[in-house]
């Protein structure tokens, strides 16, 4: 079984809509990451959780939110969301200390009409 | 602040040819450097990584990259690549506390047989 999960893996929707993107993550790790991809771009960091009660924004966190419901479940919001964040969402897990691996999950491919 | 330069948006390579994709970076602290590998429809996986010591780092698939400080770069480097090579490369910087990675824009490797 895969170590970090997400869902739904390909969604679309509608301009105004809310909808919501999980991560799940077995690897026991204390980080959690959301990143979205666009092409040309690379990855760009929109939130990251150190535990439960410590979420911080990243560069690109407006129009979005995140929940951490658990150690290991990390979930991204847009309250509302609008065709320019039409991308490949990815969420990442690491165990903390000095820079170790990040470990991505498949990638949730959103579009937005 | 942190930032990576990817110098190719995308190299294309006969097989069994020597390949490099370079990587330049930009940070005013430590510096702990990544690359990672994007197959079509698949997450991110870690090729390599640099944190310190040897300056030439072997990884996976017989990639290896070199540190060099004083061009602040970090090229990676295969001898002879496969067509299995074909893929998205991201090289990556971190600051080593928040464990979040900056991206530079990726570079696509097409292995032509």
């Amino acid at each position: 079984d895969a170590d970090v999960t997400q869902t739904p893996r390909n969604r679309i929707t509608k301009t105004g809509k809310r909808i919501m993107l999980e991560c799940s993550q077995t690897k026991g790790h204390d980080r959690m990451y959301w990143y979205r991809q666009d092409p040309g771009l690379g990855l760009r960091l929109i939130y990251y959780s150190f535990d439960v009660k410590d979420i911080n924004k990243g560069e690109i966190s407006d129009g979005y939110s995140v929940s951490r419901q658990a150690q290991a479940k990390f979930s991204l919001s847009l309250e509302s969301a609008i065709p320019n964040q039409t991308a490949l969402y990815f969420c990442a897990t690491t165990s903390g200390g000095l820079p170790e691996t990040q470990y991505f999950g498949p990638g949730t491919r959103l579009l937005v009409l | 602040a942190q930032s990576v330069t990817q110098l190719d948006s995308q190299v294309p390579v006969f097989e069994e040819a020597p390949v490099e994709l370079r990587c330049n970076y930009s940070s005013s602290v430590s510096v702990y450097l990544f690359w990672y590998v994007q197959y079509p429809n698949q997450g991110l996986q870690l090729l390599l990584k640099y944190l310190s010591g040897s300056t030439l780092v072997k990884g996976i698939n017989g990639f290896e990259a070199e540190f060099n400080k004083s061009q602040t770069s970090f090229h990676l480097r295969k001898p002879s690549v496969h067509i299995s090579d074909t893929a998205e490369y991201f090289c990556a910087v971190s600051d080593g506390y928040t464990g979040k990675l900056i991206f530079g824009q990726g570079t696509t490797l097409q292995v032509k047989p």
